[in-house]
């Protein structure tokens, strides 16, 4: 079945340094890429969003690129934050299936 | 405009019990989801309805049943409560791809 492999599990920058997380999906046909931040205790909120016609996209600080030969994804945060802190999830959605397949999360620490 | 509510917040039950967990939205979305989610293993997907009345199911059906009889709502049954359904479940519902998460239901069973 669909799967998504979400990298690292774990990651710790410096205040002011960029974070990257990487995802990796197996549907070549999935065609749109969210992802979501969930702080501790709270409900996961959606960041960013990429379509598969598009290589990439900008929101202030955050970025997603998206390679589709190599059926992988990631997110780009620059000049960290503390309030950046937070599990970070990529998913995929292969089309006409209404279905969002979830990586396992990135905990992000942000170090003031 | 409340968004996405889940009831109850948090939920005690013994091994055996049955409960349903209620999802409402008020943005007249029709695709609606319930996920689970456990340490180190992300969202999975339970069940999802792309309208009323209908109900497919996802990665981890098993244990679990749903209804959508109303298109605000969707509800997620658990007929005897298992030590292994101990977890946090979200609902979601969705509209042009984006979905929108209800604050949660913290279950523990014992």
């Amino acid at each position: 079945g669909e799967n998504v492999e979400q990298h690292p599990s774990t990651l710790s920058v410096q205040e002011g340094d960029s974070a990257v997380i990487k995802c990796t999906y197996s549907d070549s046909a999935s065609n749109y890429f969210p992802w979501y931040k969930q702080e501790l205790g709270k409900r996961p909120q959606l960041i960013i969003d990429i379509r598969s016609n598009v290589g990439e996209k900008k929101d202030q600080r955050i970025a997603v690129t998206l390679n589709k030969t190599a059926k992988h994804f990631s997110l780009h945060i620059t000049e960290t934050q503390p309030e950046d802190s937070a599990v970070y999830f990529c998913a995929a959605s292969p089309p006409g299936t209404y279905k969002y397949i979830f990586g396992t999360g990135t905990r992000l620490k942000v170090l003031a | 405009n409340a968004g996405v509510t889940q009831t109850p917040k948090f939920r005690v039950l013994k091994t055996g019990q049955s409960m349903t967990l209620l999802c409402a939205q008020d943005m007249n979305h029709e695709y609606m989801y319930w996920y689970r989610q456990d340490p180190g293993m992300g969202l999975r997907l339970i069940h999802y309805s792309v309208g009323e009345g209908t109900t497919a199911k996802g990665e981890v059906p098993d244990g679990y049943n749903v209804s959508r009889l109303k298109k605000q709502n969707f509800l997620l049954g658990l007929e005897s409560a298992a030590p292994s359904q101990t977890s946090v479940y979200f609902c979601a519902s969705s509209y042009q791809g984006t979905q929108y998460f209800g604050p949660g239901t913290r279950l523990l069973v014992l």
